[in-house]
C-alpha cells in the first residue's frame, strides 16, 4: 500500500469527449507527477504540479490539463479525447526523491 | 537513442533461478528506482538507489553511478515474481523520472 489512491479504474470514452482523472496523495506530499503508460510501453511523464502550480511538463498537447488542491488530491483533464488517449494514467506522490504510485486509471477510447 | 536502457526485454525463468535485470542510462542523475508492474496492474516501487547496493527479501538492487549502470537480481526465482519491471531514473537536472521500457519476467513452475 502505498497511500496513493486514484479513481476511477477503469472508463470507457468516446472521441471528442472530456474525461476527468482525479488522484488522492499522502498527507505532506506536495509533490504530484502524471504519467501516460500506453499498452506495452514504458510511462511517459505528462506534467507535474509542485504546491499547486504546475512544475514542469513533457511532451504533450494542452488538451491535457491539471490541477493540484490544498488537500493533496489532483486531476488530469483530458479535452477532445483521441483515439491514441487510450492508455493507464498513473499518478505519482513524492516525498523528497522517493516516489509513490498510485493503481492507475485505465482509459479507453472508442 | 533511450536515456535508459533495460535487457533483457523478455526473460523466462525456471522457479529457483537466479535472475538478473540490467539498466543503463546516459543522464547524470539523482536517484534510480526499481519498479514493479503486474499485468493489467499499477506501479510498485521496490528501490530507490543513489549509490551502492539494497537488499529486501529475495530482491538485491545494486548501483555503479561512475558507469552508469544498475542490476535487479532476484534470488530463488519464484512464478509470483512474474512481472514487467522497470528502471526509472530521476535526472539531476529536471523534476520527471525517465522510464525504460521495461523487462517481461515469467518464471516458470
Amino acid at each position: 500500500e502505498t497511500g496513493v489512491t486514484q479513481s476511477p479504474t477503469h472508463l470507457i470514452k468516446t472521441r471528442g469527449q472530456q474525461v476527468t482523472l482525479r488522484c488522492s496523495s499522502q498527507s505532506g506530499h506536495n509533490t504530484v507527477s502524471w504519467y501516460q503508460q500506453a499498452l506495452g510501453q514504458g510511462p511517459q511523464f505528462i506534467f507535474q504540479y509542485y504546491r499547486e502550480e504546475e512544475n514542469g511538463r513533457g511532451n504533450f498537447p494542452p488538451r491535457f490539463s491539471g490541477l493540484q488542491f490544498p488537500n493533496y488530491s489532483s486531476e488530469l483533464n483530458v479535452n477532445a479525447l483521441e483515439l491514441d488517449d487510450s492508455a493507464l494514467y498513473l499518478c505519482a506522490s513524492s516525498f523528497y526523491n522517493e516516489q509513490f504510485f498510485g493503481p492507475g486509471t485505465r482509459l479507453t477510447v472508442l | 537513442k533511450n536515456e535508459v536502457e533495460q535487457s533483457p526485454q523478455n526473460l523466462t525463468a525456471q522457479e529457483g533461478e537466479f535472475i538478473t535485470i540490467n539498466c543503463s542510462y546516459s543522464v547524470g542523475i539523482s536517484a534510480l528506482h526499481w519498479l514493479q508492474q503486474h499485468p493489467g496492474g499499477g506501479i510498485v516501487s521496490l528501490f530507490m538507489l543513489s549509490s551502492g547496493k539494497k537488499k529486501h527479501g529475495r530482491l538485491i538492487a545494486t548501483i555503479n553511478i561512475q558507469e552508469k549502470h544498475s542490476s535487479l537480481h532476484i534470488t530463488a526465482s519464484h512464478p509470483r515474481d512474474s512481472a514487467v519491471y522497470i528502471c526509472a531514473v530521476a535526472p539531476e537536472y529536471g523534476n520527471k523520472l525517465v522510464f525504460g521500457a521495461g523487462t517481461i519476467l515469467r518464471v516458470k513452475s
